[in-house]
């Protein structure tokens, strides 16, 4: 089992609609980031959460130490949204490396 | 101020050639970190230096792989003797260090081995 999970993989959406993503993981961490890779191939870094709740314009992540969860929402989605998003872990243990889920590929249609 | 700077963005390499990744960090970042990511796999941590140092490098190969941050000039990956399998893109991060520690990815320098 890998140590961050992410769902789903794939998701589809309308422009418009409210999108979830979520992110679980199974072991202490100092911090958890979300990332945005598009399909030329670079790697934006969204947020960095610890704790609670951060917002950059139409994006939200949250993050639940206790239940080990953490979630992106976009709302108002757009179709320039569409890329893919990337949970990663920073363990305790494994000091400053990143652990990375496998990512969620969304597409949102005009 | 610039970001995260890799070079070359693409790199063609025949098997058995070497291959030299170059990342320069953010100004004011002394912490680099190297990440591959395999054909329609996720990113994968492959090695983290500080100047001078490599602070953990679990996720290298042992064997052909070697990665340095020299005091003055970029870090660099080497990846000697190339085979099909290296082909992958190969991200660059960097960050100040603690407390914060944000880590800035470079644009990855997709490597082709023929």
């Amino acid at each position: 089992k890998n140590e961050v999970e992410q769902s789903p993989q794939n998701l589809t959406a309308q422009e418009g609609e409210f999108i979830t993503i979520n992110c679980s993981y199974s072991v202490g961490i100092s911090a958890l980031h979300w990332l945005q890779q598009h399909p030329g191939g670079g790697i934006v870094s969204l947020f960095m959460l610890s704790s609670g709740k951060k917002k950059h314009g139409r994006l939200i992540a949250t993050i639940n130490i206790q239940e080990k969860h953490s979630s992106l929402h976009i709302t108002a989605s757009h179709p320039r949204d569409s890329a893919v998003y990337i949970c990663a872990v920073r363990s305790f243990q494994g000091a400053q490396k990143l652990v990375f889920g496998q990512g969620t590929r969304l597409t949102i249609n005009p | 101020n610039a970001g995260v700077m890799q070079n070359p963005r693409h790199l063609v390499r025949r098997r058995g050639q070497e291959a030299r990744l170059r990342c320069s960090p953010m100004k004011g970042h002394s912490h680099v970190y190297w990440y591959r990511q395999l054909p329609e796999e996720g990113l994968k941590f492959m090695v983290y230096l500080q100047k001078e140092n490599i602070i953990d490098e679990s996720g290298m190969p042992k064997e052909r792989f070697s990665a340095e941050f020299p005091k003055e000039g970029p870090s660099i990956l080497r990846i000697q003797q190339v085979v099909r399998g290296d082909s992958a893109a190969y991200f660059c991060a960097s960050s100040a260090g603690v407390p914060h520690n944000e880590q800035f990815f470079g644009p990855g320098t997709r490597l082709t081995v023929l």
